[in-house]
């Protein structure tokens, strides 16, 4: 199974700035997913982001918002701009292991972000 | 669009007893998951059902797949306090790789 991980774990910010979240797997991936989780709520697909192509985004996310990064196969970044206390949520990268015949798709631990 | 709606809710359950967590999707769809979320942590998977008919089981958990009726159930038998969490369905997009999640179920196992 792939081990993911994301920087940072947890953060508190002020409404108005920007926090860019880390998500890095141990092994090569071709496809990465991101996920807001609202308090006490299920998980939303922000977007599906590809090695070597823009992030295609779900509706009601937008790049200016979300943009995403994907430079390699094992890594991307999501980053929360321009924040309000509506972004407070637990994000999290998934990926999918389609390409072992399994299918499975796997979490990283979260990022939970607070907006102050 | 795809939609998966999950009941109940919440379950408040005494432990030994059994109950059954539904998982109702609108659209055909190519794979099923289902996932247990303990409080501020991730997500685990616990089981990939990928055809009509699939049953699969873990310990006191066992997961089923009807496509015809796109329909998946997770029964939990004789439930124990360690079994408390919330699970999830997720829903595969045909031909795609997203999932859409259901709304979730929060049990609760009481002596």
């Amino acid at each position: 199974s792939a081990v993911i991980s994301q920087k940072p774990s947890r953060d508190i910010c002020q409404r108005g700035t920007s926090l860019t979240i880390q998500c890095q797997v141990d092994s090569q991936v071709t496809m990465m997913f991101w996920y807001r989780q609202q308090p006490g709520q299920s998980l939303t697909l922000i977007a599906t982001a590809n090695q070597g192509s823009e992030a295609t985004y779900e509706s009601g996310f937008v790049i200016d918002k979300f943009p995403i990064s994907r430079p390699n196969l094992t890594f991307s970044t999501l980053t929360v701009s321009n924040m309000s206390p509506e972004d407070s949520s637990i994000y999290l990268c998934s990926v999918d292991n389609t390409g072992t015949g399994t299918s499975e798709q796997y979490f990283g631990p979260g990022t939970r972000l607070t907006v102050t | 669009e795809l939609k998966v709606e999950q009941n109940p809710l919440f379950l408040s359950m005494q432990e030994g007893k059994n109950y059954t967590i539904y998982c109702n999707y609108s659209t055909t769809s190519d794979r099923l998951y289902w996932y247990r979320q303990d409080p501020g942590k991730s997500l685990e998977s616990l089981f990939v059902l990928l055809s009509n008919g699939a049953v699969k089981q873990e310990g006191r958990l066992m997961a089923s797949l009807d496509t015809k009726a796109r329909l998946s159930t997770l029964h939990i038998t004789a439930a124990v306090h360690d079994l408390s969490a919330t699970y999830f369905c997720a829903v595969g997009y045909y031909n795609t790789d997203k999932l859409i999640f259901g709304t979730g179920t929060r049990l609760q196992v009481f002596p």
